[in-house]
């Protein structure tokens, strides 16, 4: 079958670094996506991986290594409003999305 | 977790034609059901909110006469693309809300990639 499994929450301290991560099981690869959802909002794109390595984008960086079906979500220097839910979803071989359960991060002051 | 699914996974149609996609709750009931599109690289696009029994809210700049969606139960709303285009070429998910004790929890459908020729 195929999983994403990913830790269902987390709690950092505002100005640190977190480290989200996800592991997979799919049919196949095309690519992985992270996500970034608060309560009662659409998600938002933050990143997209297909190949392996290390991606970064301002406070946000996204890492894929494909042959181990891993993948984080690495934030830094954490703000308040950056608690929310962190999705990562799997595209297949068949291009269907699977999607994670979702990390809910709580950030403290 | 609760599962969300969609029909079908992939369709590819020609130009002018009508494409149906169908999204299910599986193992719960559903009152509200959201679909998204998504574009390459970029957010999932709101473009309506389905509620069971009622007319669906489309999102401002989205066609609602090209963009039919019917919520006839509540584990199933269909989204039917009228007169396809290539510019509707893209992957289109839907998402189901389950209430949870006083707290709404949202699943993912696998989505439905439409290629239009």
């Amino acid at each position: 079958g195929q999983n994403i499994d990913q830790p269902t929450e987390m709690t950092a301290t505002e100005g640190a670094i977190v480290q989200i991560n996800c592991t997979y099981q799919t049919s196949g690869f095309n690519g992985l996506f992270w996500y970034q959802q608060h309560a009662g909002e659409a998600p938002t794109f933050l990143s997209y991986n297909v190949l392996d390595g290390l991606e970064e984008k301002g406070r946000f960086s996204s890492f894929l290594s494909r042959s181990k079906g891993y993948s984080y979500l690495l934030l830094k220097e954490l703000q308040m409003k950056d608690s929310a839910s962190y999705l990562c979803a799997v595209i297949d071989s068949n291009y269907q999305l699977i999607w994670g359960a979702g990390t809910k991060l709580i950030i403290k002051p | 977790g609760a599962v969300v699914s969609q029909h079908p996974s992939r369709v590819i149609c020609k130009s002018g034609t009508s494409v149906k996609i169908e999204c299910r709750s599986l193992d719960f009931q559903a009152t509200t059901m959201f679909w998204y599109r998504q574009f390459p690289k970029k957010s999932l696009m709101l473009m309506a909110t389905s509620n069971e029994g009622s007319k669906a809210t489309y999102e401002q700049g989205v066609e609602k006469d090209k963009f039919l969606i019917n919520h006839a139960s509540l584990t199933l709303s269909t989204l039917t693309v009228t007169s396809a285009h290539p510019e509707d070429s893209s992957f289109y998910i839907c998402s189901a809300v389950r209430l949870a004790g006083g707290q709404d929890e949202q699943f993912f459908g696998p989505g439905t990639r439409l290629t239009v020729l």
